[in-house]
């Protein structure tokens, strides 16, 4: 079942901040988060796993709430380079084989 | 992090022939790949499974006659566009997770935009 992601679109001006969210009505084993830029393919940013997972890198950063069934994605003093469509991918199992479940997307649109 | 790639990255044909997109793990295995297309401004749709060795899963509403998925080995995939027709225009993009890597992610390939003229 598809994970609802939230909000579908923000606007930001350089230097503010923005949370992502995604959430699943199944239980989930992992969370992927993806960077899409326009007429290009997802970049794969970082990946929780069970387990109230946190993690960070520059200043963009997610956790993992198992129990909630969400994930969100943290990005501190926005730069024009986040501006892309952000997916998140879930799984409820572990499992090598079978696809990440992607959300619709989030917009985000970073202005000077 | 592993790399996936695609190949041709753009295509443009006529209406009524055959298109061929090449789907390969550089610098990893994969015994199953993936294929989504895109529509502009829309999320990734899951068109198919491709299983090496074996037939490929096609997702709901997906022509397996139309889309042709061949997984010849484990780090190369091909789906062909069988008579191609303007509404198949779109932007194809493979994805592939290392063999046995439940802690790692699916890699997506750069991505093939088609045209059917």
């Amino acid at each position: 079942q598809q994970p609802v992601q939230s909000p579908q679109a923000v606007i930001l001006r350089e230097g503010e901040d923005a949370v992502i969210n995604c959430s699943s009505s199944k239980a989930l084993y992992s969370v992927h988060w993806y960077r899409q830029k326009h007429g290009e393919a997802p970049v794969f940013l970082m990946i929780l796993l069970k387990g109230g997972e946190q993690k960070g890198h520059d200043k963009i950063s997610a956790s993992f709430n198992e129990k909630k069934q969400q994930s969100s994605l943290y990005l501190t003093a926005s730069q024009l380079s986040y501006s892309g469509t952000y997916f998140c991918g879930t799984e409820p199992i572990p499992s090598g084989n079978t696809p990440l479940v992607f959300g619709k997307g989030t917009r985000l649109s970073v202005i000077a | 992090g592993a790399v996936v790639s695609q190949h041709p990255s753009w295509v443009i044909c006529k209406s009524g022939t055959s298109v061929k997109i090449e789907c390969r793990s550089l610098d990893f295995q994969a015994t199953t790949m993936f294929w989504y297309r895109q529509f502009p401004k829309q999320s990734l749709m899951l068109m198919a499974t491709s299983n090496e060795g074996s037939k490929a899963t096609y997702e709901q509403g997906v022509e397996k006659d139309k889309f042709l998925i061949n997984h010849a080995s484990l780090t190369l995939s091909t789906l062909t566009v069988t008579s191609a027709h303007p509404e198949d225009s779109s932007f194809y993009i493979c994805s592939a997770r290392p063999s046995g890597g439940v802690t790692d992610t699916q890699y997506f390939g750069p991505g093939t935009r088609l045209t059917v003229l």
